[in-house]
């Protein structure tokens, strides 16, 4: 079966930085996605990997291994807005995106 | 980047009663859309795919009777929950694709069955 795994809830402080990991197996690979969801809101795009290595734009930046099968979104600079949820997505072989469950975030003064 | 409309954004109704949430792409033609439904503190759920001009395609679970899809345009498709009744009260998303790679995300509509 398909598979993606991240943690259900993590908390840091504000100003230091925080790592999301997410793990995943899934029928074929077509590229990793994150996205930020608010409380109430829709998903937000953060950042597409479809190569192995590290992609930065600005604050955030993503890793992917498609080897170890395993990415991660990595957080700096934290401010309090970025106190939500954020969804680890793979795009499977038939270009379907599989959720994970997501990592809410907590972030404190 | 692209722009998806979602109409109502929240809708209170009675159980037993019908209801159609519009998905619309803005600035772009979109021959697949997909809709998703979320409930509180869980992931998206892909419900069905729904394809420009054919038959929505459904996942396992999802009663096509019940949640009605239609999609006759590139830039419209709707859902409709037919028969509601509390346990569909949820958070309903669409999402357009553009590129194999890509789609957008309407706002959702936040639907509550009295």
């Amino acid at each position: 079966g398909q598979n993606i795994d991240q943690p259900t809830e993590m908390t840091a402080t504000e100003g230091a930085i925080v790592q999301i990991n997410c793990t995943y197996q899934t029928s074929g690979f077509n590229g990793l996605f994150w996205y930020q969801q608010h409380a109430g809101e829709a998903p937000t795009f953060l950042s597409y990997n479809v190569l192995d290595g590290l992609e930065e734009k600005g604050r955030f930046s993503s890793f992917l291994s498609r080897s170890k099968g395993y990415s991660y979104l990595l957080l700096k600079e934290l401010q309090m807005k970025d106190s939500a949820s954020y969804l680890c997505a793979v795009l499977d072989s038939n270009y379907q995106l599989i959720w994970g469950a997501g990592t809410k975030l907590i972030i404190k003064p | 980047g692209a722009v998806v409309s979602q109409h109502p954004s929240r809708v209170i109704c009675k159980s037993g009663t019908s209801v159609k949430i519009e998905c619309r792409s803005l600035d772009f033609q979109a021959t697949t859309m997909f809709w998703y439904r979320q409930f509180p503190k869980q992931s998206l759920m892909l419900m069905a795919t729904s394809n420009e001009g054919s038959k929505a395609t459904y996942e396992q679970g999802v009663e096509k009777d019940k949640f009605l899809i239609n999609h006759a345009s590139l830039t419209l498709s709707t859902l409709t929950v037919t028969s509601a009744h509390p346990e569909d009260s949820s958070f309903y998303i669409c999402s357009a694709r553009i590129t194999e790679e890509t789609q957008y995300f309407g706002p959702g509509t936040r639907l509550l069955v009295l």
